[in-house]
């Protein structure tokens, strides 16, 4: 079945640094690769998603990357602020399913 | 209400007792999805409903038993647990999972369970 694997599992970076977390998934049937954010206490929130069709998408600060070729997408978050602290996770579709990696908690430091 | 919600925010319990949890959307979706959140493992797909009909049981024990009565409620009974099965449930909505794309899916705030 479909694996996703996600690192780093944590991040630490400074304020108005880069971060980049990086996905890679198994079923090169999978056409849709959504980012969560979840913070304390609060269950998931999409920030950000691609599809198969395209290589990058940017919003804002955040940008996601797609190489289907070698399976692989990114997430870039560009000058963090430390309300970016939280828990990301990554996720590759299975049919009407997603399947998610295990996670990145980032914090960032002021 | 907006979102999706679910009921009880936190629930402790013995391993002989009975209980539910329940999740409403309100925003007019088709499929809805329970989950299992362990610490250090990726979030656990557990069931999914479209328009009411479960089309999708990965390999759950029996003792989580859920319910659809329709395309806005959602349970999960639980009966008999272990203490493994501590976590938090969550319960996501997406608008028409078998249409053109993959919709995104919306999430409550989960349930922290814990079976003593």
């Amino acid at each position: 079945g479909e694996n996703v694997e996600q690192h780093p599992s944590t991040l630490s970076v400074q304020e108005g640094d880069s971060a980049v977390i990086k996905c890679t998934y198994s079923d090169s049937a999978s056409n849709y690769f959504p980012w969560y954010k979840q913070e304390l206490g609060k269950g998931p929130q999409l920030i950000i998603d691609i599809r198969s069709n395209v290589g990058e998408k940017k919003d804002q600060r955040i940008a996601v990357t797609l190489n289907k070729t070698a399976k692989h997408f990114s997430l870039h978050i560009t000058e963090t602020q430390p309300e970016d602290s939280a828990v990301y996770f990554c996720a590759a579709s299975r049919g009407t399913a997603l399947i998610f990696g295990k996670g990145t908690t980032l914090s960032v430091s002021s | 209400e907006t979102g999706v919600t679910q009921t009880p925010r936190h629930l402790v319990m013995g391993m002989t007792n009975k209980k539910s949890l329940k999740c409403e959307q309100h925003l007019g979706h088709n499929a809805m999805y329970w989950y299992k959140q362990s610490a250090k493992k990726p979030l656990e797909l557990m069931f999914v409903y479209n328009f009411k009909e479960q089309t999708e049981n990965n390999s759950v024990p029996s003792r989580f038993s859920p319910e659809c009565p329709n395309s806005s409620h959602l349970f999960l009974h639980l009966h008999t647990l272990q203490p493994e099965d501590s976590a938090l449930y969550l319960c996501a909505s997406s608008q028409d999972p078998g249409g053109a794309g993959y919709n995104e899916q919306f999430f409550g705030p989960g349930t922290r369970l814990t079976v003593l």
